[in-house]
């Protein structure tokens, strides 16, 4: 049960567009499509942002999306926001009927 | 409006034995998954382990399997998580989670958490 890899910082301007990569494998990222996203503020609880690799729950703003190639999944925030700085963190299903999270990713709006 | 408590954490010797707790509300809770995450002081999310609806199918990270035990109570609304041999690693505030394994493989509602320290 690897972890998935994320970069460890992203940065961008507001109005921006930023993209967080997700890297797995082909026992998860590259066969499931059971690929989620987490935004987590300092101190607060995770929050669902994205699942099943490019749903929105009703709560999350269009300005998110998600996709995903081969091994990798990424998650894109447009018109970057002071309001998106925060860990985001990815999580796949895995074919030992596990699941794995990334390390995190920090995004910095300038 | 969907509400998750954790309770039961605390403070104790590597070694020991720790019961977490989750109280649902809002929502009707035998129809859906349940799983505990685990963030580590500083640190990223961790999945632990999961429970289908009925409580027949249980999947379990390999760092906690044979120690920690999952399990729920459909006609008292309750979720547990059962944690023997307890090691400093296992330090970290303990999410209770709507979804994860068999189905719903993502989690939608969080709970406030609750702070395991194992610490000699």
């Amino acid at each position: 049960q690897s972890a998935l890899t994320q970069p460890a910082s992203v940065s961008g301007s507001p109005g921006q567009s930023i993209t967080l990569s997700c890297t797995g494998t082909s026992s998860d990222i590259g066969t499931y499509t059971f690929v989620s996203w987490y935004q987590q503020h300092p101190g607060q609880v995770p929050r669902l942002m994205i699942y099943d690799v490019s749903n929105r729950p009703s709560w999350v703003s269009s300005r998110f999306s998600g996709s995903r190639s081969g091994n990798t999944a990424s998650l894109t925030i447009s018109d970057l926001r002071a309001e998106d700085e925060a860990h985001y963190y990815c999580a796949s299903y895995t074919g030992s009927s596990t699941l794995v999270f990334g390390g995190g990713t920090k995004v910095t709006v300038l | 409006e969907v509400k998750l408590w954790e309770s039961g954490g605390g403070s104790v010797q590597p070694g020991e034995s720790l019961r977490l707790s989750c109280a649902p509300s809002g929502f009707t809770f035998s129809t859906f998954a349940m799983s505990w995450v685990r963030q580590a002081p500083g640190k990223g999310l961790e999945w632990v382990s999961s429970i289908s609806g009925s409580g027949d199918k249980i999947d379990s990270a390999d760092s906690v399997k044979g120690r920690f035990t999952i399990s729920r109570d459909n006609s008292r609304n309750t979720l547990s998580l059962q944690m023997n041999s307890l090691r400093a690693e296992d330090t970290a505030v303990y999410y209770c989670a709507i979804g994860g394994t068999p189905s719903r493989r993502f989690f939608d509602y969080w709970g406030q958490g609750t702070l395991v320290t194992v610490s000699s």
